[in-house]
């Protein structure tokens, strides 16, 4: 079975513009969860979508969205970048089912100037 | 407010002995207990996953839950210098399918 994929791998944006991120989960899975790891903050839980629908939000601001399609592939998007916007952004795939184990994607580093 | 907590290390130990691993969290209504190990610059990869309160086995990895004391360990036996990496351990709530994270305890294994 073939892993979680994310694209692009690395990026490198300028303040004020905007970014989408994509994900696509193993085969068969309808969860996908999307985190931001910093040095200084760890890994913080973004949003998770199951089945097109957002079912769980962490505490970002706004400027932060995501979406998920038939197919469960997902996107998330940050508009208006701010340099403390620079982290790794990792999706996460699992069934959906509470507890379920995530298989993490290798990420997308992110480095606003 | 959950929270997960794990020393930052970093915990040394020399190759061949037992490195032991701590975290605590504060939500009694959690349920699922994960380890995963992280490489500088890679993501985190699955160790092992607890759900019931004892020991669990895998290899050269032992996970440990004790429920009543809100504590979760990761015992690594012979380790070896390839274990060097950061151990992150994370929480699921009952009723939930995300997980919280602490923020990683750094083990480094000597030659």
């Amino acid at each position: 079975k073939a892993g979680v994929t994310q694209t692009p791998r690395y990026l490198i944006k300028t303040r004020g513009q905007q970014v989408t991120l994509s994900c696509s989960p193993i085969s068969g899975h309808r969860s996908v969860s999307w985190y931001q790891q910093t040095p200084g903050q760890g890994l913080q839980f973004l949003f998770e979508y199951f089945s097109e629908t957002q079912r769980n939000k962490g505490n970002f601001p706004g400027r932060f969205s995501g979406r998920q399609f038939s197919n469960s592939r997902s996107e998330m998007n940050v508009s208006t970048l701010e340099l403390g916007d620079s982290a790794l952004y990792l999706c996460a795939s699992s069934s959906g089912q509470d507890g379920d184990t995530q298989y993490f994607g290798p990420g997308t580093r992110l480095t606003v100037l | 407010q959950k929270e997960v907590e794990q020393n930052s290390g970093p915990l040394s130990v020399p190759e061949g002995a037992i490195a032991s691993l701590n975290c605590t969290y504060s939500d009694r209504g959690s349920q699922s207990f994960f380890w995963y190990r992280q490489y500088s610059g890679k993501s985190p990869e699955l160790i092992m996953f607890i759900y019931s309160n004892g020991d669990k086995e895998d290899g050269r990895f032992t996970a440990q839950l004790n429920k009543a004391s809100q504590y979760v360990s990761l015992l690594i036996r012979d380790s070896q210098p390839s274990d060097s990496a950061t151990y992150l351990c994370a929480v699921a709530v009952s009723g939930y399918s995300t997980l919280t994270f602490g923020k990683g305890t750094m083990l480094l294994v000597s030659p």
